[in-house]
């Protein structure tokens, strides 16, 4: 079956450092990768999409990538601040022809001053 | 618009009771979710719509659970009977037409059975 694997322990990191998370999946290709941020008791948030022939996507201080061989998208935050901290969610989208994303488990990303 | 509404943001219930739960989703858009959250996972999938037709619901869903969405406006989700198991965040999301959009998420109903 599908499967969305990230990392499912706690990333600590001091402020200003990069921080990257890592989301693999199995067993089937999709053709676009999206990443959410999700705040304690919040729903979670778009912040980017990959494509299968992009590989790489920037938005501001975030850069994704996205690796077919491997099955393996990165998740990049450059510069990271406290306000950076959250859990973010690796959501490729079903094989099923109309967007319903598959989640994974998150990565809580914890920004230390 | 304000984005993706969901009533009631906490729900307390005892064991055996029927609860219902109220999606609003963006105006313009056709495809509406409902997803199932417990502590330290990811949203797990339980019901998509287009419009008002309900194309696909997980079988995780047992039988107590019900969903529709009447006009293909807002959405509401039943679940009868309820069980301690229950207890989780429900959200809902919707998004446009179209292979690959962005799913915008309400606030979510934290339901607690007790």
């Amino acid at each position: 079956s599908q499967k969305i694997e990230q990392n499912s322990e706690a990333l600590n990191i001091q402020e200003g450092k990069t921080a990257t998370l890592t989301c693999n999946y199995t067993n089937y290709s999709p053709a676009y990768l999206q990443w959410y941020r999700q705040d304690p008791g919040r729903g979670p948030v778009f912040l980017l999409l990959i494509r299968e022939n992009e590989k790489e996507k920037r938005k501001e201080r975030l850069k994704v990538t996205f690796d077919t061989t491997l099955k393996q998208s990165l998740f990049h935050i450059t510069a990271s601040q406290p306000a950076d901290s959250a859990t973010y969610l690796c959501a490729p989208p079903f094989s099923g022809g109309y967007n319903k994303l598959i989640f994974g488990a998150g990565t809580r990303l914890a920004v230390h001053p | 618009d304000t984005g993706v509404s969901q009533d009631p943001r906490h729900k307390i219930t005892k064991r055996g009771q029927n609860v219902t739960f109220r999606c609003d989703p963006i105006s313009e858009h056709n495809r509406l979710y409902w997803y199932r959250q417990t502590l330290g996972q990811g949203p797990e999938f339980l019901t998509y719509f287009q419009n008002e037709a309900q194309l696909e619901k997980s079988r995780l869903l047992s039988d107590r659970f019900s969903a529709e969405r009447p006009k293909g406006s807002f959405s509401t989700l039943e679940i009868q009977r309820t069980e301690q198991g229950d207890s989780a965040m429900y959200l809902c999301a919707s998004s446009g037409q179209g292979g690959q959009t962005e799913a915008f998420f309400g606030q979510g109903t934290r339901l607690t059975v007790v």
